[in-house]
């Protein structure tokens, strides 16, 4: 079976500083590795994910994640945060055998002034 | 490309109402997921459906709970009779290959 494990559900950080919210995941078979942003009272966003390829991928506001397949994760980081990337972050994996999603519990990244 | 898009974004009903939500996945996605959001029990997948399907309802709490996918564009969930432990928010995503987008969700409040 396939989990994932986000170790820190909130981190706090000031303005302009860097981040990195953790992302471990188990899985037997390949998979395809994803992280969704939530903004209050809002769905679910895809920020970035990884399919193939380069192990580096970024997302378009400055975030970034890298594929560590020896250790399992999928950490997502970013060297200076804003305000406006207050949110609920989660991490995914989709198993290569099936359509559905395995998602973790969620990290709330609160970023202060 | 409008997206996900799912009808009402809000709804309020009392105890023992029926309760149908609606979703529009983007066109040409092949895979329909369903998905219930509460604080308590974070983000679940109900039901999912390919080629309009249901491929896996394991999720779908019990037999108030049903869905249907009529065509490619439209898929339903439905509560009757609806409980106060339903509120929640629910989602609606669908996927392209290998990536699930989803949609700006349904506030349900059962009072």
């Amino acid at each position: 079976a396939q989990s994932v494990t986000q170790l820190d559900s909130q981190v706090p950080v000031f303005e302009e500083a860097p981040v990195e919210l953790r992302c471990n995941y188990s899985s037997s078979v390949s998979v395809y590795l994803f992280w969704y942003v939530q903004y209050p009272n809002q769905g679910l966003q895809l920020l970035l994910k990884y399919l193939s390829g380069s192990t580096l991928v970024e997302s378009i506001n400055g975030f970034e994640a890298e594929f560590n397949k020896s250790q399992t994760s999928f950490h997502l980081r970013k060297p200076s945060v804003h305000i406006s990337d207050t949110a609920e972050y989660f991490c995914a994996v989709k198993p290569d055998h099936t359509d559905k999603l395995i998602f973790g519990t969620g990290t709330r990244l609160q970023v202060f002034p | 490309d409008a997206g996900v898009i799912q009808s009402p974004r809000h709804e309020v009903t009392e105890m023992g109402q029926e309760v149908t939500l609606r979703c529009k996945p983007i066109s040409g996605h092949n895979s329909l997921f369903w998905y219930r959001q509460t604080m308590m029990r974070g983000l679940e997948l109900l039901i999912y459906f390919n080629n309009n399907v249901p491929i896996d309802d394991s999720g779908m709490p019990e037999d108030r709970f049903s869905a249907k996918m009529p065509n490619a564009s439209f898929s339903t969930l439905k509560i009757q009779p609806s409980e106060p432990r339903d509120s929640a928010v629910y989602f609606c995503a669908s996927m392209a290959p290998n990536t699930q987008y989803f949609g700006p969700g349904t506030r349900l409040t059962v009072l």
